[in-house]
C-alpha cells in the first residue's frame, strides 16, 4: 500500500526558517519530490531526492532518508510569497503518489 | 510560451452531460498524465500515457476515457457526469527526468 503523511498546516514569520516533514511508506520508490502549489494554481516542481542526504537549491533545501522513509523541505528567509501548500510526493512505478499537502501561512 | 496548456479553464455543466478537457504540451515529453484534485486538495493520479500508450489507469470509472492522438496531446472525455466529478483536473507531462510539469488546471463544477 501507499501512505504519505505531512502536517496539515504550519505557520511561520517572515524571515524565519521552517521545516516541513514528510514520512512515507510505498511499495516502490523512484525518488521523493516536493511541489509548491499556490491557491488556485498548478503545482510547481521544487526539488527531487533519490539518494540520502541534503539537496540545496537557493532558499529551499530537501533532505531524504530512505531507511527511515522520511524527508523534509527546509525553507529559509521566508517571504510572504512562500505562503502556499507544499506537496510531498513519492515516485513509484512510473507515477507520483502525493501526500495531502502542508498549508504554510507566512505572517509579517 | 506555455509549456503545458489545458482548455477550458472552467467548466460548469449539469449532471448526466458529457464533456471533454484538452491538454497539450510543447516540452517534447513522452509521458503525460491526468490528475484529479478534490475539494480537500488531495491530488490523485488518474491516467498516464507514454508515447500514446496507456500505462497507468488508477481504477477510474469507465465513464472517464482518455485519448492521446499524439504524444503532445492527452484529452479527457467524461460521460454521464456526476456531482462527485466536481474537482480540479490537472494535466501534466514528464520527460527523461522524473519531475512532472503541470498545466493550469480545469475546474469542473457539476450541478
Amino acid at each position: 500500500g501507499q501512505n504519505i503523511d505531512q502536517p496539515t498546516e504550519m505557520t511561520a514569520t517572515e524571515g524565519a526558517i521552517v521545516q516541513i516533514n514528510c514520512t512515507y511508506q510505498t511499495s516502490g520508490f523512484n525518488g521523493l519530490f516536493w511541489y509548491q502549489q499556490h491557491a488556485g494554481e498548478a503545482p510547481t516542481f521544487l526539488s527531487y531526492n533519490v539518494l540520502d542526504g541534503l539537496e540545496e537549491k537557493g532558499r529551499f533545501s530537501s533532505f531524504l532518508s530512505r531507511s527511515k522513509g522520511y524527508s523534509y523541505l527546509l525553507l529559509k528567509e521566508l517571504q510572504m510569497k512562500d505562503s502556499a501548500s507544499y506537496l510531498c510526493a513519492v515516485g513509484s512505478f512510473q507515477k507520483l503518489v502525493f501526500g495531502t499537502g502542508t498549508r504554510l501561512l507566512v505572517s509579517p | 510560451d506555455t509549456a503545458v496548456s489545458q482548455t477550458p479553464k472552467y467548466l460548469v455543466t449539469q449532471m448526466g452531460n458529457d464533456k471533454s478537457i484538452k491538454c497539450e504540451q510543447n516540452l517534447g515529453h513522452d509521458t503525460m498524465y491526468w490528475y484529479k484534485q478534490d475539494s480537500k486538495k488531495f491530488l490523485k493520479i488518474m491516467f498516464s500515457y507514454n508515447n500514446k500508450e496507456l500505462i497507468i489507469n488508477e481504477t477510474v470509472p469507465n465513464r472517464f476515457s482518455p485519448k492521446s492522438p499524439d504524444k503532445a496531446h492527452l484529452n479527457l472525455h467524461i460521460n454521464s457526469l456526476e456531482l462527485g466529478d466536481s474537482a480540479v483536473y490537472f494535466c501534466a507531462s514528464s520527460g527523461v527526468g522524473y519531475e512532472q510539469y503541470f498545466g493550469p488546471g480545469t475546474r469542473l463544477t457539476v450541478t
